[in-house]
Parts: C-alpha cells; sequence; structure tokens
C-alpha cells in the first residue's frame, strides 16, 4: 500500500492554458474524490467517482473543469483555459466505503500566472 | 446543510500544554464527525472520528467526544509536542448519513514552539 499518489506536485502555468494533474488512488479503493484548497481555507468538494462512474460533481465545477477515471483506477482532473483564480492546491482522496474517512494524496499546486 | 465551524487561528502553545480545539456543528441528524490534520506540504490525513451520539474518537493523544447536547467535537491533547505543529479540520457529511464526501471547517493552525 503506497497510498495515495499525485503527479505533479507543483504546476506553474500562464492564464488561459491548459493543466491535467493525475492521481492514483490505493489499489483496492473504488472510491475517488477530488477537492480544491484555497490558501486558509478548508477542503471544498469538487467531484465523486465510485469505479469508473462519476456519480457527483460540485457547482465549483465549471464547465472548464472534467474529470475521469476510465478504468476505476487511475483519475485525471483537467481544467481547460485556466484562470487566476483556479490557482489553489487540488487534493484527491480515495476510500474503500463511506463511513470510514477517507486516504488523501499529497494534493497537486497549481499557480495560475 | 450541515455545517461545521472552528475556532480561529492561528493557536500557539509552548511543548507539554494543553491543547483545545473547538469545533461546533449544525446537522440533520447524527452523522459521522471526523477530524483531520495537515503537515506542512502535505494532504490531510485523518486524526479520528466519532460515529455516534457520545462516542469518543481518539489517536496519538488526541481526543474527541461527539456531544450531541452541545453540537460540539472538540479536539483536546494534555501535552502537545513541536510535531503536532499543523493544520487541524474539522469535518462531516454535508447532510443525512454517509459520508461520501465531507464538508470542511476553516482548519485551525496550531504553532507548538519548544
Amino acid at each position: 500500500d503506497t497510498g495515495v499518489s499525485q503527479d505533479p506536485r507543483h504546476k506553474i502555468t500562464k492564464r488561459g492554458q491548459n493543466v491535467t494533474f493525475r492521481c492514483d488512488p490505493i489499489s483496492e479503493h473504488n472510491r475517488l474524490y477530488w477537492y480544491r484548497q484555497t490558501l486558509g481555507q478548508g477542503p471544498e468538494f469538487l467531484t465523486y467517482f465510485q469505479n469508473e462512474a462519476q456519480l457527483e460533481k460540485s457547482r465549483l465545477l465549471s464547465d472548464r473543469f472534467s474529470a475521469e477515471r476510465p478504468k476505476g483506477s487511475f483519475s485525471t482532473l483537467e481544467i481547460q483555459r485556466t484562470e487566476q483564480g483556479d490557482s489553489a492546491m487540488y487534493l484527491c482522496a480515495s476510500s474503500l466505503r463511506g463511513g470510514r474517512g477517507y486516504t488523501f494524496g499529497s494534493g497537486t499546486r497549481l499557480t495560475v500566472v | 446543510g450541515n455545517s461545521v465551524t472552528q475556532m480561529e487561528g492561528p493557536v500557539t502553545l509552548s511543548e507539554e500544554a494543553f491543547l483545545t480545539i473547538n469545533c461546533t456543528y449544525t446537522a440533520t441528524g447524527y452523522p459521522s464527525l471526523f477530524w483531520y490534520v495537515q503537515y506542512p506540504g502535505e494532504g490531510l490525513q485523518l486524526l479520528l472520528k466519532a460515529t455516534k451520539a457520545d462516542d469518543k474518537g481518539s489517536n496519538k493523544g488526541f481526543e474527541a467526544t461527539y456531544r450531541k447536547e452541545t453540537t460540539s467535537f472538540h479536539l483536546e491533547k494534555g501535552s502537545v509536542q513541536v510535531s503536532d505543529s499543523a493544520v487541524y479540520f474539522c469535518a462531516l457529511p454535508p447532510q443525512g448519513g454517509g459520508s461520501e464526501k465531507l464538508v470542511f471547517g476553516k482548519g485551525t493552525k496550531l504553532t507548538v514552539n519548544p
């Protein structure tokens, strides 16, 4: 069990560029979550997968954001036409089933300049 | 929907001091309650949880009791160490039961000085 892995750890991009982040959950976990955390705030829910199905999306996930989990294993989060307001830490978490808490990755810190 | 309110930080203590970080919640029913900890430069780790009223969660010397009378889940530790310096988040599911997604408080930053 290597925990939840996120790549890259840091990303600096120019406004208007597209970025993609990857999350590898704990292998036996069928549930995967994406959260966004801005400075001085707690994480905010973005979206959730059970296996390959995206079951819930937050209103925070605008049309510029898309997440996939094509084979029910790793997941990607893409942000198109990045804006400065997208600068944040993007956290991935996984779990085996609800009620027991998540395991979080270390996050991808995005800076849009 | 459900929400949590945490005490404002930052909190600065000397080593071996007693720690309390207040968390109060507003919820429908009796959802599970969680404390997460975030060390510098890292993601969040589950510190402890309680799944029903009067439950006490504990881990690494930290404790929190689920109190429905006061709708609180305060985090306590009798003697903090420098290594406890981190940001602490209280969390619960948004409404009803289950915990497929969590609502987090704003976090309380703790600094412990030697």
